[in-house]
């Protein structure tokens, strides 16, 4: 099974839908994140958990929301879609232990708002 | 707060030859530097990264990278490219602190011609 996982894969949906991307991971990591990339802007980040009690806003939060429902789940809802959240979004977790950093990315979901 | 500069948005180079992504960081404390790949509709990979010790790194693919302290940058080279290599490349930097907020480079595409 992979390490992070996500569902929806691939979406349409219209404008003004309520959409949750749902995402989970295996590896026990207590920091979970939510990014969306577009094309010449890299990754930016929406949201971050680094517990189940503690959810941060990241540089482009407005518009969306997130839930962690528990350690393994990490969920990122746009209650009003608009077309310009057409993008790719990623799910990743993390863990810091002394010098040792582990990262992992789940394999993205492609939202299209029309 | 941390930013990533990747310096070229696009590196067109013939197969064989050598090619440098250049990337830099700001930064006023300790770092965590990565480069990651992402191929054509897919999701990312992690090529290398620079947590402590050597600062040069050794990745996959026959790729590295060298971190630099006084000139704040972290360029990816490889002697000799593939067709296959053709791919976006991200530069990410993650501050030490307890700030496990991985940020991205807008990114770099390379593409290798025959």
């Amino acid at each position: 099974d992979a390490d992070v996982t996500q569902t929806p894969r691939n979406r349409i949906t219209k404008t003004g839908k309520r959409i949750m991307l749902e995402c989970s991971q295996t590896k026990g990591h207590d920091r979970m994140y939510w990014y969306r990339q577009d094309p010449g802007l890299g990754l930016r980040l929406i949201y971050y958990s680094f517990d189940v009690k503690d959810i941060n806003k990241g540089e482009i939060s407005d518009g969306y929301s997130v839930s962690r429902q528990a350690q393994a789940k990490f969920s990122l809802s746009l209650e009003s879609a608009i077309p310009n959240q057409t993008a790719l979004y990623f799910c990743a977790t993390s863990a810091l232990r002394g010098s040792h950093y582990e990262q992992y990315f789940g394999p993205g979901t492609r939202l299209t708002v029309t | 707060a941390q930013s990533v500069t990747q310096l070229d948005s696009q590196v067109p180079v013939f197969e064989e030859a050598p090619v440098e992504l250049r990337c830099n960081y700001s930064s006023s404390v300790s770092v965590y530097l990565f480069w990651y790949v992402q191929y054509p509709n897919q999701g990312l990979q992690l090529l290398l990264k620079y947590l402590s010790g050597s600062t040069l790194v050794k990745g996959i693919n026959g790729f590295e990278a060298e971190f630099n302290k006084s000139q704040t940058s972290f360029h990816l080279r490889k002697p000799s490219v593939h067709i296959s290599d053709t791919a976006e490349y991200f530069c990410a930097v993650l501050s030490g602190g307890g700030s496990e907020k991985l940020v991205f480079g807008k990114g770099t595409k390379l593409t290798v011609n025959p």
